[in-house]
């Protein structure tokens, strides 16, 4: 089956780094995404990664392991702004997502 | 990126009835999706809506419950039929601009109560 692993809720603190990780099980693979959600909002795209390695925006990277069926998220000098729901989607052979449950980020001051 | 409008943001709706929720891009799209995301949960798609046939939906959700119109590349409506409690949740429409891969980007939600 397809699945989608990714923890339930992280905190970090304000301006320090934390990295949410996701790992995917898939019928084909078309590409890893990271989508924020803010409470109350719709999700938005940050990243999305096909290849190996690190791509890096901003405050944010997002990292790919093809081999090893494993994401994460890297968010550096977190801000309050940064507490959302983080949710990981990995894009089959049909290039449907499919949708991990997400990561809800809790900053504290 | 798509502007993507839905229409009514939010309903509180009694058991039995049906709620229509309307999806406007501002741009015409090949791909259109409508998501379900109950509170605390992650995302489950209901169906994609196609342009000029009908919907195809996902395990555990029918064109009955569910039905989908999709009039043309910047349009489409879902109803939930014969609404209950359990139907409370927030329904999302997607749509996919990029040819090379499938990011999707997001209307900002309709926000349903079923009483």
């Amino acid at each position: 089956g397809q699945n989608i692993d990714q923890p339930t809720e992280m905190t970090a603190t304000e301006g320090a780094i934390v990295q949410i990780n996701c790992t995917y099980q898939t019928s084909g693979f078309n590409g890893l995404f990271w989508y924020q959600q803010h409470a109350g909002e719709a999700p938005t795209f940050l990243s999305y990664n096909v290849l190996d390695g690190l791509e890096e925006k901003g405050r944010f990277s997002s990292f790919l392991s093809r081999s090893k069926g494993y994401s994460y998220l890297l968010l550096k000098e977190l801000q309050m702004k940064d507490s959302a729901s983080y949710l990981c989607a990995a894009s089959d052979s049909n290039y449907q997502l499919i949708w991990g449950a997400g990561t809800k980020l809790i900053i504290k001051p | 990126s798509a502007v993507i409008s839905q229409k009514p943001s939010r309903d509180i709706c009694q058991r039995g009835t049906s709620l229509t929720i309307q999806c406007q891009v501002d741009s015409q799209v090949t791909m259109m999706f409508w998501y379900r995301q109950q509170p605390g949960q992650s995302l489950t798609l209901i169906a994609t809506a196609n342009q000029g046939s009908e919907a195809t939906y996902e395990s555990g959700f029918v064109i009955d419950k569910f039905p989908i119109s999709r009039p043309n590349l910047t349009f489409s409506t879902l109803t939930v039929s014969n609404m209950s409690p359990e139907d409370s949740s927030i329904y999302l429409c997607s749509v996919e601009e990029s040819q090379d891969y499938n990011e999707q980007f997001f209307g900002p939600g309709t926000r349903l109560t079923v009483l």
